[in-house]
């Protein structure tokens, strides 16, 4: 039982690059979660996804999208990248069962220069 | 629209000293809460919740929280702090209905020898 897993860990773009985040979880749960972290703000929601297929806005999501084709997974992209999405980017996943308590990944380092 | 504040941005304490973290949160109907510690490079991992039911709740490390909900806190103690508990520590806060974790800014913790 891996828990909620990031690929990748570190990723370093230059300005207008695209890429996409992967996270994965195997505990069946209904929610997922994308947020950044960046000092002295907390951790604020991009985006997240209520069911197989389903995705809303989060709290920051100009300049991401996502998609959740499979309820494992939970993809966030950045079309174009720039300096502002320099972070660090948790996946967190959650069932209804205990009040919404979310399981985070890891975390990504992305650096956009 | 819920929101959770936790006052004091940085605290030092000495090892072996007793240990209180502020949150308070903001919401009408019964919250539910959670405390979350994340080490340096590392993703959030949950150290207790309040659900329901006894409002003193036990978690992990020895810490614990309790909700007081004519104060509108859920703050956070342990009564001997280790070396290793020098961390950033998030308050969040969901309700019935709403799958979003609100989280606060955090609250990085320094243990001095």
């Amino acid at each position: 039982n891996a828990g909620v897993t990031q690929t990748p860990k570190f990723r370093v773009l230059k300005t207008g690059q695209s890429m996409t985040l992967l996270c994965a979880q195997d505990m069946n749960h209904e929610y997922m979660y994308w947020y950044r972290q960046d000092p002295g703000m907390g951790l604020r929601l991009i985006h997240y996804s209520v069911g197989e297929g389903t995705t809303a806005k989060g709290e920051v999501p100009d300049g991401y999208n996502v998609s959740r084709l499979k309820k494992q997974n939970f993809l966030l992209g950045l079309e174009s990248a720039a300096p502002s999405q320099t972070s660090v980017y948790f996946c967190a996943s959650s069932y209804w069962g205990q009040g919404y308590e979310q399981y985070f990944g890891p975390g990504t380092r992305l650096t956009v220069t | 629209a819920q929101s959770v504040t936790q006052p004091d941005i940085h605290i030092t304490v000495s090892e072996g000293a007793s240990l209180e973290l502020r949150c308070n949160y903001s919401y009408g109907a019964t919250p539910y809460l959670f405390w979350y510690v994340q080490s340096p490079g590392q993703g959030l991992q949950l150290l207790l919740k309040y659900f329901s039911g006894d409002t003193l709740v036990q978690g992990i490390k020895g810490f614990e929280a309790e909700f007081k909900r004519s104060q509108s806190s859920f703050n956070l103690r342990k009564p001997s702090v280790h070396w290793s508990d020098a961390a950033e520590y998030f308050c969040a806060v969901s309700s019935f209905g709403n799958e979003k974790l609100t989280f606060g800014t955090g609250t990085r913790l320094t243990i001095i020898p």
